[in-house]
């Protein structure tokens, strides 16, 4: 089944200490993604990847660190969380924006706190 | 960069009624404007998008207008039903290689 997943759906840890959220997608996407949710702010995006090797930050990139050493993951490391990184993530994933499918694959989403 | 404003925040409307969702956004380079649904603890979806070189998209219930000019695009959505509740974000992209800019997201509520 075609999909993105993402873990772990729930995480509560306390600030500094280092976690990272694991988003691998089976459909050999070109371009993934890492959004966070928070109320009445919709979705913001944190970092892209359109390529292997190749990431730029979105608009919240503070905080957040990612990888894109393979074509299928792309984690998101939080080196120091702090409590203003609580939220909900979301991972997406699209075929290739470069070929006019922009078609966003979200992943389940997880629900990170930071005590 | 790009700023997607969208409104209203909340909407609520009778089983059968129409609803209609706007959004606007500032860059006039942006050519690519999906809608994505949010349904309660899921995961957003796409149901719908239009392109800059198009003004009209329909799929059924839903459709989606854009008017390149006053930089506006909306979703319509009519005969609603109670199973199009859900959380609506809009979203701008200048295509290639560029990132994505949601709105704030509008929640439906659909009173049967």
């Amino acid at each position: 089944e075609a999909q993105v997943t993402q873990n772990p759906r729930y995480l509560i840890t306390v600030t500094g200490k280092k976690l990272t959220v694991t988003c691998s997608q089976n459909m050999n996407h070109e371009y993934m993604s890492w959004y966070r949710q928070d109320p009445g702010l919709g979705l913001r995006q944190i970092y892209y990847s359109m390529n292997v090797e190749v990431t730029d930050k979105g608009d919240v990139p503070e905080g957040y660190k990612v990888s894109r050493k393979e074509k299928r993951n792309f984690p998101l490391i939080l080196e120091s969380p702090s409590p203003n990184q609580t939220s909900l993530y979301f991972c997406a994933s699209s075929l290739s924006l470069s070929l006019k499918s922009e078609k966003l694959f979200f992943g389940s989403g997880t629900q990170l706190s930071v005590l | 960069g790009e700023n997607v404003e969208q409104h209203p925040s909340t909407l609520s409307v009778q089983e059968g009624d129409s609803a209609v969702i706007k959004c606007t956004y500032s860059d006039s380079a942006s050519n690519y404007f999906p809608w994505y649904k949010q349904e309660l603890g899921k995961r957003p979806q796409l149901i719908i998008d239009i392109r800059s070189n198009v003004g009209e998209k329909k799929d059924q219930r839903i459709a989606v207008t854009l008017n390149k000019t006053a930089k506006h695009f909306s979703l319509h959505i009519t005969e609603t039903q109670p199973e199009d509740s859900a959380v609506y974000f809009c979203a701008a992209s200048l295509g290639t290689g560029n990132q994505f800019y949601f709105g704030t997201g509008t929640s439906l509520t659909v009173i049967p």
